[in-house]
């Protein structure tokens, strides 16, 4: 059984480029999630979607950020203009449902510089 | 507001001996206690969480964690270190009473944990 995949798992664009992240969820998994992990920090929440639908979006950047995550195909993480600041591991994880004591688990993470 | 705290950014345990990573958290309702661990440049892995019954929570690798809800705290222990568990750990919560989205879980920063031989 696969898990949550992601990719890719490295990324390096220059300052102004536009950066795509992609996240398969584990099979069964409808509900997905995206992290941001700052060098020496914790994981910080950006995101939680639903198949075709953004459920809470409060810890996303309001300018060049969104997410997606449509009735096909993978969830997306869409960074435009990126500048240096955005250079993070970007984490995604799935859940079955949206109960709280459900388990999310992990992708390996795109690591995203910026040059 | 909920939030996670690990007081310690460094955990040092000689390889055999037990060990303690601490976790204390703030939350409005009842709180779901997720411990997760991650080795360099790999993504996270659950080892375990408390949601209700039996404050003595089994998990994978040998670890356990302690929920005390008087004094808000689910530390992770493991009564014998090994040189492999050296990564990092991060305590996480959920607010079961949280009025917003229940979907996110709010991190600690991490401990990072070494097991000499």
């Amino acid at each position: 059984n696969a898990g949550v995949m992601q990719n890719p798992r490295h990324l390096v664009r220059r300052r102004g480029q536009e950066a795509r992240l992609r996240c398969s969820p584990m099979k069964g998994h409808s509900h997905v999630y995206w992290y941001r992990q700052l060098p020496e920090e914790g994981l910080k929440f950006m995101v939680y979607l639903q198949k075709e639908n953004i459920i809470d979006e409060s810890g996303m950047p309001k300018e060049r950020f969104s997410a997606e995550f449509p009735k096909e195909g993978p969830s997306i993480l869409r960074i435009q203009q990126v500048v240096r600041g955005d250079s993070a591991a970007y984490f995604c994880a799935s859940s079955p449902t949206s109960a709280g004591t459900d388990t999310q688990y992990f992708g390996p993470g795109t690591r995203l510089t910026v040059l | 507001a909920q939030s996670v705290a690990q007081p310690e950014d460094q955990v040092n345990v000689a390889e055999g001996n037990p060990l303690t990573v601490k976790c204390t958290y703030s939350v409005s309702g009842n709180p779901y206690l997720f411990w997760y661990v991650q080795y360099p440049n790999r993504g996270l892995q659950f080892l375990l969480k408390y949601i209700t019954g039996d404050n003595l929570v089994k998990g994978s690798y040998g670890f356990e964690a302690e929920f005390n809800k008087s004094q808000t705290s689910f530390h992770l222990k493991k009564p014998s270190a090994l040189v492999s568990d050296s990564a990092l750990y991060f305590c996480a919560v959920r607010d079961e009473g949280y009025g917003g989205s229940q979907g996110n879980l709010i991190f600690g920063k991490g401990t990072k944990l070494s097991v000499k031989p």
